[in-house]
């Protein structure tokens, strides 16, 4: 059974900085590209990042590149998320997913809420 | 970034009847590998989103056959045979096809 699970979220001050972290199983974790979605309380989603397979391969939406940084341990099975200078805006609910075949996402964890608020 | 336009936004339905959701984009999703990268996600109360449909019209496993998704180069529909109590929720629509990859605004689907 294909499990991904999210954690480190939490509330953190404008300007600071927290690591999300998505745990993967069920699945041959270092044989599928990886997105991180967003989701603010009450609102749309918002795609994030993408990462290929190797790590060598990443892209972003606009509003938070320089900013966030997607990575991977295929070793660990694991997705990550860096996200500094945070601002109100960033404040969602953060989604692990695997991106399926080319041009979609096909399974996804349930969430890990960050608050950005002094 | 392309821009994606769900209609309606709120789709109060009677059980049993039909319902569509449209989804249009600001420019074609046909891709030059000549595939299509039109999603349908569902998103029920409290839950993380499904994937139900991928490429226009293919539907997951798991998905009921009520569910169809048709359209091409940028207008999409989305349909739902007849509507069940636990088709209760948001639906999005979200094209892969284009960088960045976006969302429609959601269409919210409810018991009448």
């Amino acid at each position: 059974e294909v499990q991904l699970v999210e954690s480190g979220g939490g509330l953190v001050q404008p300007g600071g900085s927290l690591r999300l972290s998505c745990a993967a199983s069920g699945f041959t974790f270092s044989t599928y590209w990886m997105s991180w979605v967003r989701q603010a309380p009450g609102k749309g989603l918002e795609w994030v990042a993408n990462i290929n397979q190797d790590g060598n391969e990443k892209y972003y939406v606009d509003s938070v590149t320089g900013r966030l940084t997607i990575s991977r341990d295929n070793a660990k099975n694991s997705l990550y998320l860096q996200m500094n200078s945070l601002r109100a805006e960033d404040t969602a609910v953060y989604f692990c997913a695997r991106a399926g075949a080319a041009g979609t996402v096909d399974f996804w964890g349930q969430g890990t809420l960050v608050t950005v608020s002094s | 970034d392309v821009v994606m336009t769900q209609s309606p936004l709120s789709l109060p339905v009677s059980l049993g009847q039909p319902a569509s959701i449209s989804c249009r984009s600001s420019q074609s999703l046909e891709h030059r590998d000549g595939n299509t990268y039109l999603n349908w996600f569902q998103q029920r109360p409290g839950q993380s989103p499904r994937r139900l449909i991928y490429k226009v019209s293919n539907r997951d496993s798991g998905v009921p056959d009520r569910f169809s998704g048709s359209g091409s180069g940028s207008d999409f529909t989305l349909k739902i045979s007849r509507v069940e109590a636990e088709d209760v929720g948001v639906y999005f629509c979200m094209q892969g096809t284009h960088w960045p990859w976006t969302f429609g605004q959601g269409t919210k689907v409810e018991i009448k």
